[in-house]
């Protein structure tokens, strides 16, 4: 069965330090990879997408960037955090043979102080 | 690109009642339609999806329903529990995005169910 791990679950990181979140999937070849923000209410804003290893469309322009280093590992990074970066964090990856949809990682909650 | 419209925002029910969360979207060739339950501080769970060669799917307490010529699905929660409280999100996506397919998430239903 397939398995998706997101790391850290909580993180408190002062403005202007970089960032490191890390997404791997177990399980499937291949995947669909995305990054998701929910800010202050409910909305799931999409950052980025990869549909292969070292293919990142970006979504939103912003100060953060994503990166695909290995077919299962889905990375999103900052050099300098914001106040606005505050928020959760949701890797998904997707399946679309017989129309699965995306299954989520279990997300991390970043507060940028 | 695909736009999803989610209605109401808030919806409180007593328990026991039910619930009806509508979107509509835009796109006619959107083909699949997921339903994701968000309960505080955790991740959204896929709950019930439906393609569009099926009008109605149920699967115990939920159903959705969907009305292609009109564009628009729903979800209907039966006999509603306080668990049923939570965020429940619909999305589609279009058959034409090929390989960088993506789903589109309506804004979201904050359920409260009162008991």
């Amino acid at each position: 069965s397939q398995t998706i791990h997101q790391w850290p679950a909580t993180l408190v990181q002062p403005v202007g330090s970089p960032l490191s979140l890390e997404c791997t999937v177990e399980g499937t070849s291949n995947p669909n990879l995305y990054w998701y923000r929910q800010a202050a209410g409910r909305g799931l804003q999409l950052l980025f997408y990869s549909v292969g290893i070292g293919q990142i469309s970006s979504e939103v322009p912003q100060n953060l960037s994503a990166s695909r280093p290995q077919d299962r590992q889905f990375i999103l990074s900052s050099k300098k955090l914001l106040l606005s970066d505050s928020g959760f964090y949701l890797c998904a990856w997707g399946r679309w043979e017989g129309a699965h949809g995306y299954t989520f990682g279990s997300g991390t909650r970043l507060t940028v102080v | 690109g695909e736009n999803v419209e989610q209605h109401p925002s808030t919806l409180s029910v007593q328990e026991g009642d039910s619930a009806v969360i509508k979107c509509t979207y835009s796109d006619s060739a959107s083909n699949y339609f997921p339903w994701y339950k968000q309960e505080l501080g955790k991740r959204p769970q896929l709950i019930i999806d439906i393609r569009s060669n099926v009008g109605e799917k149920k699967d115990q307490r939920i159903a959705v329903t969907l009305n292609k010529t009109a564009k628009h699905f729903s979800l209907h929660i039966t006999e509603t529990q306080p668990e049923d409280s939570a965020v429940y999100f619909c999305a589609a996506t279009p058959i034409s995005s090929g390989s960088a397919r993506q789903l589109t998430f309506g804004s979201g239903t904050q359920l409260t169910v009162l008991p």
